[in-house]
C-alpha cells in the first residue's frame, strides 16, 4: 500500500504563469482533499472530491484555481495567472468513505511565485 | 474566535519528560479529532485520532477528549529529541458528505537533551 504521492515536489514560477499539480491518492481511497499551508499556519481546506465529483470548494479557491479528478483516481490542481500570494505548500490528502474517514497526507508541492 | 486554537509555543521539555499539548475548538458539532505531527518542511503525519470522550492510548501517545469543555489534548510520555516537531490539532466538519478538517496553527515542541 503506497502512500499519497504528489508531483512535482517543488515548483518555482514567475508571476502570471499557470501551474498544475498532480495528486495520486492511496489506492481504493475514494475521497480526495486539497489543502494549502503557508508558513506558521495550519493547512487550510481548498476543495474535496468523492470519486470524480467535486462536492465542496472553499471561498479560498478563487476563479483562478481549478481542480479535477476525471476518473475518480488521481487529481490535478491548476492555478492560472499565479500571484506572489499563491506561494505556499499545496497538500493533498485521501481517505476511505467508510469508517473514521481518516485523512492521510501526501508530501506536498511547494510553490514559489517570483 | 478561531475555530481551533492552539498555543504556538515553543514548548520546551527535557528528554524523558511528559509533553502536554492542548487544543480548544469552537464548533460543538465537531465529531472527530486528530493530532498530526509535522516536521519542518514536511507534510503532516497522523499521530492519533479520537472520537469519544475520555482517553485513548497508543504507545507513548495519549489523546484526551472532553466534548463538554470543547477541549482535546495530546500527552507524549518519555519525550525523545525525535519528537521535536510542530503538532497540529485538527477537527472535522462534515460538509456535503465529506469530513473537511479544520486545523489549528500548531504547537512547536522542542525536546532538549
Amino acid at each position: 500500500d503506497t502512500g499519497v504521492s504528489q508531483d512535482p515536489r517543488h515548483k518555482i514560477t514567475k508571476r502570471g504563469q499557470n501551474v498544475t499539480f498532480r495528486c495520486d491518492p492511496i489506492s481504493e481511497h475514494n475521497r480526495l482533499y486539497w489543502y494549502r499551508q503557508t508558513l506558521g499556519q495550519g493547512p487550510e481546506f481548498l476543495t474535496y472530491f468523492q470519486n470524480e465529483a467535486q462536492l465542496e470548494k472553499s471561498r479560498l479557491l478563487s476563479d483562478r484555481f481549478s481542480a479535477e479528478r476525471p476518473k475518480g483516481s488521481f487529481s490535478t490542481l491548476e492555478i492560472q495567472r499565479t500571484e506572489q500570494g499563491d506561494s505556499a505548500m499545496y497538500l493533498c490528502a485521501s481517505s476511505l468513505e467508510e469508517g473514521a474517514d481518516t485523512q492521510y497526507f501526501g508530501p506536498g508541492t511547494r510553490l514559489t511565485v517570483l | 474566535q478561531k475555530e481551533v486554537e492552539q498555543n504556538s509555543g515553543p514548548l520546551s521539555v527535557p528528554e524523558g519528560a511528559i509533553a502536554s499539548l492542548n487544543c480548544t475548538y469552537s464548533d460543538r458539532g465537531s465529531q472527530s479529532f486528530f493530532w498530526y505531527r509535522q516536521y519542518s518542511g514536511k507534510s503532516p503525519e497522523l499521530i492519533m485520532s479520537i472520537y469519544s470522550n475520555g482517553d485513548k492510548e497508543d504507545g507513548r501517545f495519549t489523546a484526551q477528549l472532553n466534548k463538554a469543555s470543547q477541549y482535546v489534548s495530546l500527552l507524549i510520555r518519555d519525550s525523545q529529541p525525535s519528537d521535536s516537531a510542530t503538532y497540529l490539532c485538527a477537527v472535522n466538519k462534515i460538509t456535503g458528505g465529506g469530513n473537511k478538517l479544520t486545523f489549528g496553527t500548531g504547537t512547536q515542541l522542542k525536546v532538549e537533551l
